[in-house]
């Protein structure tokens, strides 16, 4: 069965600082790793990676994957109270499927 | 990348009744799902909704419990029968990306569910 861990489970940081996400996994079939924000309600898509190495980046955020020590990690420079959310990683396996992990709830205070 | 939409985007239901959650795709999309999050948890996958045939459910989700058409590429629907107060949850919708790249999905906006 596939599985995705995450930590830290929580994190507060100050406005500025600089915060490093991590997810690590087990997979059958690897497809590809995802990263999203949840706000509210829809998880809103970040980054999809499929190869090692290589760094994904938008703006403040960027993130990247190892694909033979099975982690990937989400860093979010000069944060912002605008980035307050849970950030979800999800395993994409076999048939499409995303497996999820329990999320970091990140909490920016000003 | 696909806007998904779906309705309603929430309800209070009684315990025994059942409700139906729509979800609108505005472009061909052929992979949908169905999530469940139930309050501080993460989602998990209910079924895959197949278009032109029965959905695919994940273990610990029963069809007769958890119906699910799917009649085009655009659109499906998830009804929660017999609901009980164990079936509150927000319930979410997903597509394929379109942009080729078929694992990147989008997620609808969620239904909020509580049940009494």
């Amino acid at each position: 069965e596939d599985k995705v861990v995450q930590s830290p489970l929580s994190l507060v940081v100050h406005e500025g600082d600089t915060v490093t996400l991590n997810c690590s996994y087990e997979v059958t079939n690897f497809r590809s790793l995802l990263w999203y924000k949840q706000e509210k309600k829809a998880p809103t898509f970040l980054f999809m990676l499929t190869s090692s190495g290589i760094e994904k980046k938008s703006g403040r955020l960027s993130s990247i994957l190892d694909k033979k020590e099975l982690f990937s990690i989400l860093n979010i420079t000069a944060t912002q109270t605008g980035d307050s959310a849970v950030y979800l990683c999800a395993l994409g396996g076999s048939n499409y499927k995303l497996t999820f992990g329990k999320g970091t709830l990140l909490t920016v205070n000003p | 990348s696909a806007v998904i939409s779906q309705k309603p985007s929430r309800d209070i239901c009684q315990r025994g009744t059942s409700l139906t959650i729509q979800c609108q795709v505005d472009s061909q999309v052929t992979m949908m799902f169905w999530y469940r999050q139930q309050p501080g948890q993460s989602l998990t996958l209910i079924a895959t909704a197949n278009q032109g045939s029965e959905a695919t459910y994940e273990s610990g989700f029963v069809i007769d419990k958890f119906p699910i058409s799917r009649p085009n590429l655009t659109f499906s629907t998830l009804t929660v029968s017999n609901m009980s107060p164990e079936d509150s949850s927000i319930y979410l919708c997903s597509g394929e990306g379109g942009r080729g790249e078929e694992d990147e999905q989008f997620f609808g906006p969620g239904t909020r569910l509580t049940v009494l």
